[in-house]
């Protein structure tokens, strides 16, 4: 079963505003988180990682959070633009061995707004 | 463009055939993975390999099959196809061990009818 869940399938935000994207992984374990972004008709493009010994890091105009004591993930877009909308997968991975494929959410929705 | 190149891009095939997938990982990289990605799913891990050698498997029916090759191309082959193995077939690639960013194709879009 899945072990990496989104809390909204949809969200809409108006052009110009921030996004946040949430994610809750239910493997203490896993300890490499990735954010992709899928547009229509494309293969995931990947936006930002982030691994446990970190909570957040920033990429441009992006930014990820790790909470691991709640086991929660988010993905932060900055002054979002129309070419932000996609769908959101994060997707979760245990680096020390075992399966090496990603888990993933089921995907959040982005809409943005003009 | 992630470097990973995946043939074909579309795929009509009828129930009961047999089809084969190709994926070139970017340059340099030893891990090859197969997701698949349907309406009603998210992207779902297939299998994974490492310089030629199966390393995990994931939810993948028994009817496919995959296998990578010394040049570490990857092939993915999908036999005795049913109307529900429509779907996006992604392949992706990484440098080696997991906790390395992990680089997806195009995706192969196969239609059975």
């Amino acid at each position: 079963g899945e072990s990496v869940g989104l809390h909204l399938p949809t969200l809409s935000v108006q052009e110009g505003d921030n996004s946040i994207i949430n994610c809750a992984y239910s493997n203490s374990a896993s300890d490499y988180f990735i954010w992709y972004k899928q547009e229509s008709g494309k293969g995931p493009q990947f936006i930002i990682d982030i691994r446990s010994n970190m909570d957040k890091r920033q990429g441009q105009r992006v930014t990820v959070l790790l909470n691991k004591t709640v086991k929660h993930l988010s993905l932060q877009i900055a002054a979002t633009q129309p070419g932000d909308s996609a769908v959101y997968f994060c997707a979760e991975t245990y680096s020390g061995g075992g399966a090496d494929g990603l888990t993933f959410g089921k995907g959040t929705h982005l809409i943005i707004q003009p | 463009d992630s470097g990973v190149t995946q043939t074909p891009k579309h795929l009509i095939t009828a129930t009961g055939q047999r089809v084969t997938l190709r994926c070139s990982p970017r340059s340099g990289d030893l891990s090859v993975y197969w997701y698949q990605q349907s309406l009603d799913q998210g992207l779902q891990f297939l299998i994974q390999y490492y310089n030629g050698e199966e390393r995990a498997k994931g939810n993948i029916l028994e009817r496919f099959s995959a296998q990578q090759f010394p040049d570490l191309h990857s092939e993915l082959n999908l036999s005795s196809l049913e109307l529900g193995d429509s779907a996006l077939y992604f392949c992706a690639s990484s440098v080696d061990r997991p906790g390395n960013t992990i680089y997806f194709g195009e995706g192969s879009w196969l239609t059975v009818v």
